[in-house]
């Protein structure tokens, strides 16, 4: 079974820098999908950004960027320039590429962060 | 395009009754998966549904049961409730189940007494 672990439960960023997120996971198939999805206040969960194990390229949406370790099993993302919106509750979760395994997602505990004015 | 919509939004029930959650996904998706979410034990698969067929099933006791319809909504039921099983419930759509991109509804909040 796959396992993923978000060492930090807590992090803090001051407004307008740069924070990173860790997360390691645990499996032992080769093809596979990765995200961080945010969640908020609200409670409804935003995917933030996916990277698939195949591509060595690290995925970046705007702000948003990931550091991409196959080898280490290391999935962090980093946030620059930290808003005030940033701040929230942030889960990294793995999917299996496989098409038996479906839409299943395989969650963090997730890594609360707090943006400082 | 609606998102993914969830009712009720809250609710309360009392130990032993039994309760139904209704999802409705995206239109023109196909999958739906469900999740609980605890503090305690974090975010947990319950089941996923594609084309009215459960895909794959979570390690839930029995008392957890789904269903999709024709229209691809969904609906879970929790039998002889327990207060353990207080906790947010999330429901998510994707495509065909093979997407890169699931889509999260607002969640209900359960409440057991």
């Amino acid at each position: 079974a796959q396992t993923v672990t978000q060492s930090q439960p807590e992090m803090s960023v001051q407004e307008a820098e740069t924070v990173t997120l860790s997360c390691t996971y645990d499996t032992s198939e080769s093809d596979y999908y990765l995200f961080w999805y945010k969640q908020p206040p609200s409670r409804q969960m935003i995917l933030v950004i996916r990277q698939e194990a195949y591509k060595q390229q690290n995925a970046t949406e705007n702000r948003f960027s990931v550091n991409f370790q196959k080898a280490a099993k290391s999935f962090s993302l980093k946030i620059s320039d930290s808003q005030l919106g940033d701040a929230a509750m942030y889960f990294c979760a793995y999917r299996s590429a496989g098409k038996s395994s479906g839409d299943k997602l395989t969650f963090g505990t997730g890594t609360r962060l707090a943006v400082r004015p | 395009k609606a998102g993914v919509t969830q009712t009720p939004r809250y609710l309360i029930k009392t130990r032993g009754q039994q309760v139904t959650l209704s999802c409705s996904p995206i239109s023109g998706h196909r999958s739906v998966s469900w999740y609980q979410q605890t503090p305690g034990q974090g975010l947990q698969f319950l089941f996923e549904y594609f084309s009215e067929t459960q895909r794959n099933k979570g390690n839930f006791p029995g008392r957890f049961s789904g269903r999709q319809f024709s229209n691809s909504r969904s609906e879970m039921n929790v039998s002889t409730l327990e207060l353990g099983d207080s906790a947010l419930y999330l429901c998510a759509s994707s495509l065909n189940g093979q997407a890169y991109e699931q889509y999260f509804g607002p969640g209900t909040r359960l409440t057991v007494t």
